[in-house]
Formats: structure tokens, C-alpha cells, sequence
């Protein structure tokens, strides 16, 4: 398994700020995934980060507004720019086992934006 | 598109006795399904999966059942324990790991 932490834990911010969310792993792994979970709504993959090339997003997210960081194996970083009350939610890093498909997730960052 | 749903958004079992928990799916290219469970302030963990060329894999109290006619998966827990109470999340993935889908989660509810 792979013990996965993020940062902040949680914000409020105020509409049109930037909030950066760290995920920390304790091992290297290749792929790193992004995931929202806005209230009352399934789990969604905003992008895969693989380290040493750009992030894929999924259909729905553009760079520009979640802009992705993957400087080594075990650390990935997850921009919310120009941010808007529809932005408040649940963000969680992950990452995939090297042996099988199961994932583990961080602790997740609870954003709320006034 | 919703391509997993979980059509309980809760439910409520009481201890000792079975909770069966329900997921259906739209596209049939996903080949591997799994469960998590969620408690509140923490992050989503895996508890059990199935590949599409199964139709049961049971672990412990836990037993996935996949219908892929139905397209269709369900997680049994037998005994149901109070610590269970969670919220569960059925996913489905394709050969494309950018294709994992989440359902929106079942709370489920172990009464002592």
C-alpha cells in the first residue's frame, strides 16, 4: 500500500484566488491522479500526472484552470485558479498500485470558496 | 455522462444481518470493478474487486457479484458490524486507467 498526505487539509477562499493542493507520496509511483467530489456527486478524474511529461485532463477540465505539477515520483501538486463558488469541493490525489489496479487515495482537501 | 450509478443514495441494516449494496454501470468496455469505503475526513480505501471474467470474488465478510449481462454489481457484507458504516463507492475501469469511473456512493448504516 502506499500512505498518501495532502495539503491543506481544508480552505476557504475568496472567488477569483488560487489555491495550490500538495499530495505527498511515501513511495515513487508513475501515475498520480487527481479527483473531485463535489456534494451529493460521484467521485470525478479532473487528470493523470505522470512525472517528466504534462498532465492528461479528462473531458471538462482544462490546464489552464487546473494547472499540474509532477516534478518527481513522489509528489504532484494541483492548482485551482481563478476560483468560483462552484469550485468548492472535495479534492483527493491518488495514486495506482504498481501489482494490481487497486488505488489509494489521499486524505482529500476540502475547499470551500465565498 | 454517468456511466456508474448507484441508485441508493443510503442505507440502513442491522447488525448481524446482510447489507447488500448495488452498482450499475452503462459501458460495457470496462473490464475491472471495484468497491471502496469512505469514513468521513478520510480519503476513499479499497476493499474489494472483480475482473470482468468473474462473476463472484469473495473476501471475508465481503462478496462482489458482477452481472455483465445486466451490467450490473453488488456488494454483499454478511455479517453487517456497526464499524462498517461508511459510504461505499463502486468504480469500473477500462484497459485505459484514464477510464476509471466512480458511482456517487452508498451510506450505509450498521444499527447495533
Amino acid at each position: 500500500s502506499a500512505v498518501i498526505s495532502q495539503k491543506p487539509s481544508r480552505d476557504i477562499c475568496q472567488r477569483g484566488t488560487s489555491l495550490t493542493i500538495q499530495c505527498q507520496v511515501d513511495s515513487q509511483v508513475t501515475m498520480m491522479f487527481w479527483y473531485r467530489q463535489q456534494p451529493g456527486q460521484s467521485l470525478t478524474l479532473i487528470a493523470t500526472a505522470n512525472q517528466g511529461s504534462e498532465a492528461t485532463y479528462e473531458s471538462g477540465f482544462v490546464i489552464d484552470k487546473f494547472p499540474i505539477s509532477r516534478p518527481n515520483l513522489t509528489f504532484s501538486t494541483l492548482t485551482v485558479s481563478n476560483m468560483s463558488p462552484e469550485d468548492s469541493s472535495i479534492y483527493l490525489c491518488s495514486v495506482e498500485s504498481s501489482l494490481s489496479y487497486e488505488q489509494y487515495f489521499g486524505p482529500g482537501t476540502r475547499l470551500t470558496v465565498t | 455522462d454517468q456511466q456508474v450509478k448507484q441508485n441508493s443514495p443510503s442505507l440502513s441494516v442491522q447488525e448481524g444481518r446482510i447489507s447488500i449494496l448495488n452498482c450499475d454501470y452503462t459501458n460495457s468496455m470496462f473490464d475491472y470493478f471495484l468497491w471502496y469505503k469512505k469514513y468521513p475526513a478520510e480519503g476513499p480505501t479499497f476493499l474489494i474487486s472483480i475482473s470482468s471474467i468473474k462473476d463472484k470474488n469473495e473476501d471475508g465478510r465481503f462478496t462482489v457479484f458482477l452481472n455483465k449481462s445486466a451490467k450490473h454489481l453488488s456488494l454483499h457484507i454478511v455479517p453487517s458490524q456497526p464499524g462498517d458504516s461508511a459510504v461505499y463507492f463502486c468504480a469500473a475501469q477500462g484497459e485505459n486507467n484514464n477510464d476509471m469511473r466512480f458511482g456517487a456512493g452508498t451510506r450505509l448504516t450498521v444499527k447495533p
